[in-house]
């Protein structure tokens, strides 16, 4: 019962590296987010794919790039990191429409930039 | 654009006490709308999902009811517990699937 599944659970990185966050998913959903959340606030949405071979942005893009691999993988690559990208990700699935497609979250990765 | 809003930002109730959760959209054309719960740095559970044509779901102590038309939803927990304690957001999902967080909740539950 892996569900939604994480790499790294932590990271820190030095100002201008690089790094990419893995998410894969094995419930044979289409549709795959990543979210940043800061101190006291909601869910922020950076990318998000409906469907392999889309991509879009969601309210909080600059920065950020994404790969939807194959229907599992959805990947977020940070190319030159930055104090204000410290944060926690959280990668999350769901299917198509609105019949029975809850959300699945993956258990998030601890991002701190110095 | 979708726009979720949560108030309050937090709450505190003493034990035994009904919880009252409130999450209001701007667009009411949603697929669906998911309850969640998060514990201080950990990920988040799903408490209840309700489709778009449905008008409230329950499970246990918990009830969810939706108006799509006025865009808002409710979460009821009865009989609050310090266990309850935690932040609860909501979600839409909408045009395209994509999914839109409120900002939140956090519940205070004092025994």
């Amino acid at each position: 019962n892996a569900g939604v599944t994480q790499t790294p659970k932590f990271q820190v990185l030095k100002t201008g590296q690089s790094m990419t966050l893995q998410c894969a998913q094995d419930m044979n959903h289409n549709s795959m987010y990543w979210y940043r959340q800061d101190p006291g606030m909601g869910l922020r949405l950076i990318y998000y794919s409906a469907s392999e071979g889309t991509t879009d942005k969601g309210e909080v893009p600059n920065g950020y790039n994404v790969s939807r691999l194959n229907k599992r993988e959805f990947s977020l690559r940070l190319e030159s990191a930055a104090p204000s990208q410290t944060s926690v990700y959280f990668c999350a699935s769901t299917d198509l429409g609105g019949m029975n497609t809850e959300a699945f979250f993956g258990q998030g990765t601890r991002l701190t930039v110095v | 654009k979708q726009e979720v809003t949560q108030i309050p930002a937090a709450l505190s109730v003493p034990e035994g006490e009904n919880l009252v959760l409130n999450c209001s959209f701007t667009d009411s054309a949603i697929y669906n709308l998911q309850w969640f719960r998060q514990d201080p740095g950990k990920g988040l559970t799903s408490l209840l999902l309700i489709q778009s044509s449905q008008r409230e779901q329950t499970s246990g102590r918990l009830n969810a009811s939706l108006d799509k038309s006025s865009g808002r939803s409710t979460l009821y927990i009865a009989a609050s517990q310090p266990g309850d304690s935690a932040t609860y957001l909501c979600a839409v999902k909408a045009a395209g699937n994509k999914l839109t967080f409120g900002g939140g909740t956090r519940v205070l539950v004092k025994p």
